[in-house]
């Protein structure tokens, strides 16, 4: 299967930029996907196809990367992106998807 | 908009089937791909499988010979049906949908959480 590897946690100031990064472990070509979780509710899409913006996700979000290098970049931080971040390929089967990266605010 | 809700019995025994519901309204389940995907305790997901438009299937690897997904196109429903479960199977379900193969999860339902635990 395609391991996908996320950094487990970070902490940014609002108005900061943040970078969350995600590695496969073999290409998937352009198919990853990056969703947004907050406690107790369920998985948002954020940006599909490396690079493009899910419909009505603020363009504050953007995503990059190609081949097995990812990155899901939030530029400004706002409090109410506190929440976990999880990359997802669809590529190779199995689908798989990243451990996720807890973003907290300081 | 399209809206998916989970449903079925929260408590499994081990070693029996755990079988779920997934509703959905807004959009007819001959369309596109309807899948499964459950997140464990600690956060790993993990994609279980899908339906397609046709009724044909795809299933993890890793639950194949346990894993049935079918529908009922009258009801615009889907089902999961795992058998066997352990304890390793207690997680949150959530049934999702995709615009096509390989495409993202654009819409989820809420999630179900199912312990397996006699």
């Amino acid at each position: 299967d395609t391991v996908l590897t996320q950094s487990p946690a970070l902490a940014v100031s609002p108005g900061e930029r943040v970078s969350i990064s995600c590695r496969a472990s073999e290409g998937v070509n352009s198919y990853m996907h990056w969703y947004q979780q907050k406690p107790g509710q369920q998985p948002k899409l954020l940006i599909y196809k490396a690079s493009n913006l899910a419909s009505g996700v603020p363009a504050r979000f953007s995503g990059s990367g190609s081949g097995t290098d990812f990155t899901l970049t939030i530029d400004p931080v706002e409090a109410d992106d506190t929440a976990t971040y999880f990359c997802q390929q669809s590529w190779n089967d199995p689908y798989t998807f990243g451990a996720g990266t807890k973003l907290e605010l300081k | 908009e399209v809206q998916l809700q989970e449903s079925g019995p929260g408590l499994v025994k081990p070693s029996q089937s755990l079988s779920l519901t997934c509703s959905v309204t807004g959009y007819s389940i001959t369309s596109n791909y309807w899948g499964w995907i459950r997140k464990f305790p600690g956060n790993k997901m993990e994609w279980m499988g899908y339906i397609s438009y046709s009724g044909s299937t795809s299933y993890n690897p890793s639950l194949k010979s346990r894993i049935s997904i079918t529908r009922d196109t009258s009801k615009n429903q889907f089902f999961l049906q795992l058998n066997s479960v352990t304890t390793e199977d207690t997680a949150t379900y959530y049934c999702a949908r995709s615009e096509l193969r390989r495409a993202p999860f654009d819409y989820w339902g809420q999630g179900v959480m199912v312990t397996v635990s006699s």
